[in-house]
């Protein structure tokens, strides 16, 4: 069982549609918990992060953290065209300068006009 | 523009030559990462460097793989005897202070092996 699972996709969705991106994983060490969006042929952004568990909006997006469960999400609501991307969720046991991030293969979104 | 820059963007080799890619972080951050990537797989961390030293390696960073930051500036990444497995992304990640969360990346070097 790999760390960090999340399912590849590919996800259509209609523009407008809310979309629900998930990862679980299997460390329990984990304490940090990111999103991060990837546009074909450049490098991942992030989008969000969350600290332990618990919810974090920002704009459209909002990130969640159930711990207990190992069960991380990333919805978006009013999904754009430009939204269309590969998600990874991304973990680290410590702040990002003092551990490597523990990558999911990444969710593809097509959000149709 | 991310600010991290990386070269080339792709690199095509042949099987056993060796490649070298560049990495020009963004001038302040001082920890400096590289992952690669393959298709269809999110990245995966090979090491990094706080400043000049490097810190960490990963198992996935073989004997054929070199990385070195002189002065703590750009990073260069050597890949010896190329194999059609180095086929990936290689990125550049970069922290601009030891408390922060979350890289910024530059776009990538794409690298195939035929």
């Amino acid at each position: 069982q790999k760390e960090v699972e999340q399912d590849p996709g590919p996800l259509s969705v209609p523009e407008g549609a809310i979309v629900s991106l998930n990862c679980t994983y299997s460390n329990s060490a984990f304490q940090y918990f990111m999103w991060y969006r990837q546009y074909s042929r450049k490098g991942p952004e992030l989008l969000m992060y969350t600290y332990s568990s618990g919810n974090k909006e920002d704009g459209r997006f909002t990130a969640q953290v159930d711990k207990s469960s190992k069960y991380i999400s990333l919805f978006i609501r009013d999904s754009q065209p430009s939204d269309s991307a590969t998600y990874l969720c991304a973990m680290s046991g410590y702040g990002g300068s003092q551990g490597n991030l523990i990558f999911g293969k990444g969710t593809k979104l097509s959000v149709k006009p | 523009d991310t600010g991290v820059s990386q070269d080339p963007r792709h690199k095509i080799t042949k099987r056993g030559q060796n490649v070298t890619f560049r990495c020009d972080p963004i001038s302040e951050h001082n920890r400096l990462y590289w992952y690669r990537q393959t298709l269809g797989q999110g990245p995966e961390f090979l090491t990094y460097f706080q400043n000049e030293a490097q810190l960490e390696k990963s198992r996935l960073l073989s004997d054929r793989f070199s990385a070195e930051r002189p002065k703590g500036s750009f990073s260069t990444l050597e890949i010896q005897r190329t194999e059609q497995g180095d086929s990936a992304m290689y990125l550049c990640a970069t922290l601009d202070r030891p408390d922060a969360i979350g890289y910024t990346f530059g776009s990538g070097t794409r690298l195939t092996v035929v």
